[in-house]
């Protein structure tokens, strides 16, 4: 099924610890996103990309870096997760239109 | 200043009635577009609704209509005929244009509101 595929699902951390967050679509899409979801915020945007091979600061970028190095995925790092992180993850995917593909989300934990 | 606002952090609906949750938004560019999404328990993001800043009449999708008021900057959606179903988390969400800066499209979210239908 065409779609955003992201991995993991579910994830914890301890304070410190790196992890990759994937993110892959099958549409075609130039464009793709990274937000965060936390309680009474909705949805923040972490960082962004307009095509392969590029990518730009969102709204709260700090503590996270993003690569695409094809078109079709979009990855998200932490580098040293910390608590303020605890979040849920979702990556989007948007074409020419006006309609946008979300992945199923990322539950992450940092203790 | 918040782009988007949902002043109604829990709403409260009888079954098979209607709801109105409420959207303002802040933008100065004249072409935009305005979304609905819907969030069950299960946490996938749902696609329910979109209107452009250019569109005449107000969209309509089965039971989902958005009254756009734009003098109001306001994007509200109206639930007909409300079901247990439709207990879930909305967001208002926008996308500005800025064609001219090279828009990268991103949409912009309000807080949500929680919505229960009471049987």
């Amino acid at each position: 099924n065409a779609g955003v595929t992201q991995t993991p699902k579910f994830r914890v951390l301890k304070t410190g610890q790196s992890m990759t967050l994937l993110c892959a679509q099958d549409m075609n899409h130039e464009y793709m996103y990274w937000y965060r979801q936390d309680p009474g915020m909705g949805l923040r945007l972490i960082h962004y990309s307009v095509g392969e091979g590029t990518t730009a600061k969102g709204e709260v970028p700090d503590g996270y870096n993003v690569s695409r190095l094809k078109k079709q995925n979009f990855l998200l790092g932490l580098e040293s997760a910390a608590p303020s992180q605890t979040s849920v993850y979702f990556c989007a995917s948007g074409g020419t239109g006006y309609g946008y593909t979300f992945g199923s989300g990322t539950r992450l934990t940092v203790v | 200043a918040q782009k988007i606002t949902q002043t109604q952090p829990g709403m409260f609906v009888q079954e098979k009635e209607a709801v109105t949750l409420d959207c303002t938004y802040d933008t100065s560019d004249p072409s935009y577009g305005l979304f609905w999404y819907k969030q069950p328990s299960s946490g996938e993001m749902i696609f329910l609704i979109y209107q452009g800043s250019y569109d005449q009449q107000n969209a309509t999708e089965g039971r989902y209509s958005l009254n756009f008021q734009k003098a109001r900057k306001s994007a509200n959606l109206v639930i007909s005929a409300s079901q247990l179903g439709d207990s879930a988390m909305y967001f208002c969400a926008m996308r500005e244009a800025q064609i001219s800066s090279g828009s990268a499209r991103q949409l912009t979210f309000g807080s949500g509101t929680q919505l229960t239908v009471l049987p």
